[in-house]
């Protein structure tokens, strides 16, 4: 079976300042990985996906992400928050072995940029 | 442009009028899901198909019912809604048989029974 734990429900940055979003998962299988981007009353946007390639993602608006096994986390980043990244970040897996492949999402965690 | 279109966007009903909410998907996906929001619980699954005519549970189907007659289309229907079905829900597709494939969501059916 497959999981996702989001470790923070809640994060707040300064405006420049830079972005953690923590992620550990469960798998029985190679995963893929995902994260996701909401913005108030939006649907939910691609930042980027770990397919076992690179270990380390690059995805859009700046962010990144660095897949580590041993410690089964796929953590988000971005050097300097902006203003608009405002938003609720989702975690996402999907594994083989999961009845049609799946998604798992964990719980989300919401960011606060402050000026 | 490829997208996913869910409607209506917004939906309040009384307890037991039956509702549907309709999707549909312009990129000819096999694999289309519903899933509902609610906070701190992330998106959870309601159901799934993995193709025109097969569908299955996903992990919290009681109250819900879906059909796949054709590929683009994936209604999901409240036979009899409850406040409990108060929900953000969002219908997705994506192909099948890739797993490393991303899912596309639509913009979401903010449902509130009263």
């Amino acid at each position: 079976a497959q999981s996702v734990t989001q470790l923070d429900s809640h994060v707040s940055v300064s405006e420049g300042t830079p972005v953690l979003l923590r992620c550990n998962y469960s798998s029985s299988y190679s995963p893929s990985l995902f994260w996701y981007v909401q913005h108030p009353n939006k649907g939910l946007q691609l930042l980027l996906k770990y397919t076992s390639a690179a270990t380390l993602v690059k995805g859009i608006n700046g962010f990144e992400a660095e897949f580590k096994k041993s410690e089964t986390s796929f953590h988000l980043t971005k050097p300097s928050a902006h203003m608009s990244d405002a938003a609720e970040y989702f975690c996402v897996v999907s594994d083989s072995g999961a009845a049609g492949n799946k998604l798992t999402f964990g719980g989300g965690t919401r960011v606060l940029v402050k000026p | 442009e490829a997208q996913v279109t869910q409607n209506p966007r917004y939906l309040i009903t009384v307890t037991g009028k039956k509702l549907t909410v309709t999707c549909s998907q312009n990129m000819n996906h096999e694999y289309m899901s519903w899933y509902r929001q609610d906070p701190g619980l992330g998106l959870r699954q309601i159901y799934y198909s993995m193709n025109v005519e097969v569908t299955d549970k996903g992990d919290v189907p009681e109250g819900y019912k879906v059909s796949r007659k054709e590929k683009r289309n994936f209604p999901l229907i409240l036979e009899s809604p409850s406040p409990n079905q108060t929900s953000l829900y969002f219908c997705a597709s994506r192909h099948w048989d890739r797993m490393n494939t991303e899912a596309f969501f639509g913009q979401g059916t903010r449902l509130t029974v009263v």
